[in-house]
């Protein structure tokens, strides 16, 4: 079946310095998510990207989707003690409409 | 109110006892899953349904059941709990198109 890896498992940024979590499907993906999931909380919708090396800016985020659709990469600048938490990524086949989640990536910020 | 409400928030159960888990959405949502949290797991498809007459397996259904009872409500039954399915457990909604999943609060569940 499908697998969806991310890495890096944990990562410990100081303040200020950049992040960037990296998502591997085994599979071509019809479109890819991200989510964040703040300690004790549960997963929030960020974004979705469906076209081949498609890339999107909220803020101080940046996502990209490789141009074989198989890998896609989420990148804070500047990371804030706000961005602390779980990031997964999350995609889904065509006609296979729901999404396989990534292992996730966590986020600590060292103030 | 929550979109998507999952009731109880925590519950310790004993090995071999059945315990359910319940999930309600005002979305409007037709989509609805189970995923199961395990540290280091990311999140599991328990299972799935994409209206009230459809149910599917995901991809660690043994040891578990649902019911649709509704486009609004969807229950995760364990029939004979173990201390492996110790674990958070999520349900969520989509509508169609996949466009962002909606999580409930979870439940945290312990097998003793």
């Amino acid at each position: 079946g499908q697998q969806v890896m991310q890495i890096p498992q944990y990562q410990h940024v100081q303040e200020g310095e950049d992040f960037t979590t990296y998502c591997n499907s085994s599979t071509t993906l019809s479109n890819i998510q991200w989510y964040k999931q703040r300690p004790g909380g549960h997963p929030v919708f960020l974004i979705q990207l469906v076209k081949s090396g498609e890339v999107k800016k909220q803020k101080r985020l940046t996502f990209q989707f490789g141009e074989a659709k198989k890998n896609s990469s989420l990148h804070i600048t500047a990371t804030q003690t706000t961005d602390v938490g779980t990031y997964f990524c999350a995609g889904s086949n065509f006609g296979n409409e729901k999404l396989t989640f990534g292992t996730g990536t966590r986020l600590t910020i060292i103030p | 109110d929550a979109d998507v409400t999952q009731t109880p928030r925590n519950r310790i159960t004993k090995t071999g006892k059945r315990i359910m888990l319940e999930c309600s959405q005002t979305k409007g949502h037709d989509r609805m899953y189970w995923y199961r949290q395990d540290p280091g797991l990311g999140l599991r498809l328990i299972y799935y349904s994409f209206d009230v007459k459809d149910i599917n397996k995901g991809e660690i259904s043994d040891g578990y059941s649902v019911s649709r009872q509704a486009q609004a409500k969807f229950s995760l039954s364990l029939e004979s709990a173990i201390p492996n399915q110790t674990a958070l457990y999520f349900c969520a909604t989509s509508d169609y198109g996949d466009y962002g999943y909606t999580f409930g609060s979870g439940t945290r569940l312990t097998v003793v």
